[in-house]
C-alpha cells in the first residue's frame, strides 16, 4: 500500500498571506494525486486531480504541482474560507490518503 | 446538479452487517464515464477508501477489507449499496458516498454526498 505523508500536520497562517502544503508518498505516483478541503461537519470536496489541475469551480488562488513522489498545495492568499482541513489522495496504485493537514488562522 | 445521499441505520451491533444505501440524483450511475463506491471516516481521523462499482458491474474492494465487503448496483432505482459483514468498534466511522470519475491515467472522487454516521456498538 502507498503511504501518504502530509506535513505540517498543522499550518498557522494569517489571512491574505500564502499558505503552502506538502504530500510525501512513499514511492512513485507519477502525477496521479488529489487534493481535497474538508470543513468541519461537511464532506470533503475535490480541489486539484491530475496534481495540478483545478476542478470546476474552484478559485484561482488554489495551485497543485509536483509529480513523482513530492507534491504541494498552495493557497496564494487566504480567505477566511479557507481555512479547513486538506488532505492529499493517491490514485496510481488503488486509493491512499494522507493523514491531513489543518489549515488555521493565525 | 448531481446529488449523492446516503441512508441507513445509524447504530450496528459487533458482528453484525452494516448496509447502507446511496441514491443518485441528478446523473444515472448506468454512465461509463463513472464508478459509484464509499469512502469511510472514523471519528476525528483520516479517510479510507473502501470500494466501488462500475456500471458493467464490476468491483473494486480496498484489499484489507475484501473478506467483508460488498458493493452492488441497482439501476432501476440509481441506487449503489455497501454492506459491511462482521463489524467490529473499529468499523464505526461517517460513510460516505462517492462519484468516481474515470480518469485518462486513473479516478479520482467527485462528488462526495453528506456522510452517515453509522456507530457500532451493542
Amino acid at each position: 500500500e502507498i503511504v501518504m505523508t502530509q506535513s505540517p500536520a498543522t499550518l498557522s497562517v494569517s489571512p491574505g498571506e500564502r499558505a503552502t502544503l506538502s504530500c510525501r508518498a512513499s514511492q512513485s505516483v507519477s502525477s496521479n494525486l488529489a487534493w481535497y478541503q474538508q470543513k468541519p461537519g461537511q464532506a470533503p470536496r475535490l480541489l486539484i486531480y491530475g496534481a495540478s489541475t483545478r476542478a470546476t469551480g474552484i478559485p484561482a488562488r488554489f495551485s497543485g504541482s509536483g509529480s513523482g513522489t513530492e507534491f504541494t498545495l498552495t493557497i496564494s492568499s487566504l480567505q477566511s474560507e479557507d481555512f479547513a482541513v486538506y488532505y492529499c489522495q493517491q490514485y496510481n496504485n488503488w486509493y491512499t490518503f494522507g493523514q491531513g493537514t489543518k489549515l488555521e488562522i493565525k | 446538479q448531481l446529488q449523492l445521499q446516503e441512508s441507513g441505520p445509524g447504530l450496528v451491533k459487533p458482528s453484525e452487517s452494516l448496509s447502507l444505501t446511496c441514491t443518485v440524483s441528478g446523473g444515472s450511475i448506468s454512465s461509463n464515464r463513472y464508478y459509484w463506491g464509499w469512502v469511510r471516516q472514523p471519528p476525528g481521523k483520516g479517510l479510507e477508501w473502501i470500494g466501488h462499482i462500475y456500471f458493467d458491474g464490476s468491483t473494486y474492494y480496498k484489499s484489507s477489507l475484501k473478506s467483508r465487503v460488498t458493493v452492488s448496483g441497482d439501476t432501476s432505482k440509481n441506487q449503489c449499496s455497501l454492506n459491511l459483514s462482521s463489524v467490529t468498534a473499529a468499523d464505526t466511522a461517517v460513510y460516505y458516498c462517492v462519484r468516481v470519475v474515470v480518469g485518462t491515467t486513473g479516478n479520482w472522487f467527485d462528488p462526495w454526498g453528506q456522510g452517515t454516521l453509522v456507530t457500532v456498538s451493542s
